[in-house]
């Protein structure tokens, strides 16, 4: 069974307008990272967002935030105001304990002018 | 202070060569993570490794292989190289090893085998 996943292959979005990246997880375990990343074409994984599994509040980071909703597994990431440099790849990932970090498959965010 | 590195940034390669890529992790990491991506498999995680041990493996056969030195440093090793080896292979370093520790990734080392 997939462990991370990502229902959306492509979102469209328009320029300063918000949008949200869906992501559901699978897990048993208490202890469990999740995490979020962005690759534009040149190839490079950029970090952009961390919840943890015992943290209450929502994650925030600039134009990032993650809507975490621990009892229906789901880590949502929005982008509030898109940039044209948003475009771009988005990935997320999760991290049960000492285990491997596990990705999805992806979103290929497209931020139209 | 300075990202995580990785050379070389590209390579090409002939079926049945060996190939070395090198990892240098942020200063302070101890953890070195390597991962695999192509257009038809997506990322695929090859190991990790902390504190010179190898903690954890991905589903990969045993042309692969990877090392970690004192400094962090950490090398990766592919043998008697495949067409399906073609791919993007990232590291990434954090400062510990579990749940909580964010990986950073370096830009990647793309490999064509021809």
């Amino acid at each position: 069974a997939q462990k991370i996943t990502q229902t959306q292959p492509g979102m469209f979005v328009q320029e300063k307008e918000a949008v949200t990246l869906d992501c559901t997880y699978d897990t048993s375990d208490q202890s469990y990272g999740l995490f979020w990343y962005k690759q534009p074409s040149s190839g490079e994984m950029i970090f952009l967002i961390y919840q943890g599994s015992y943290d209450e509040q929502n994650a925030t980071e600039g134009r990032y935030s993650l809507n975490f909703q621990k009892a229906r597994k789901s880590a949502n990431l929005v982008i509030s105001a898109s940039q044209l440099g948003d475009s771009a790849m988005y990935f997320c990932a999760m991290r049960e304990g000492n285990d491997k970090l596990t990705f999805g498959k992806g979103t290929l965010l497209t931020v139209n002018p | 202070k300075a990202g995580v590195t990785q050379t070389p940034r590209y390579l090409i390669k002939t079926r049945g060569q060996q190939v070395t890529l090198s990892c240098s992790p942020i200063s302070g990491h101890r953890s070195v993570s390597w991962y695999q991506q192509t257009p038809g498999q997506g990322l695929q995680f090859l190991f990790e490794y902390f504190s010179e041990t190898q903690r954890n493996k991905g589903n990969f056969p045993g042309r692969f292989s990877g090392r970690q030195f004192s400094n962090s440093r950490s090398e990766m090793n592919v043998s008697t190289l495949e067409l399906g080896d073609s791919a993007l292979y990232l590291c990434a370093s954090s400062f510990a090893w579990g749940s909580t520790d964010t990986q950073y990734f370096g830009p990647g080392t793309r490999l064509t085998v021809l």
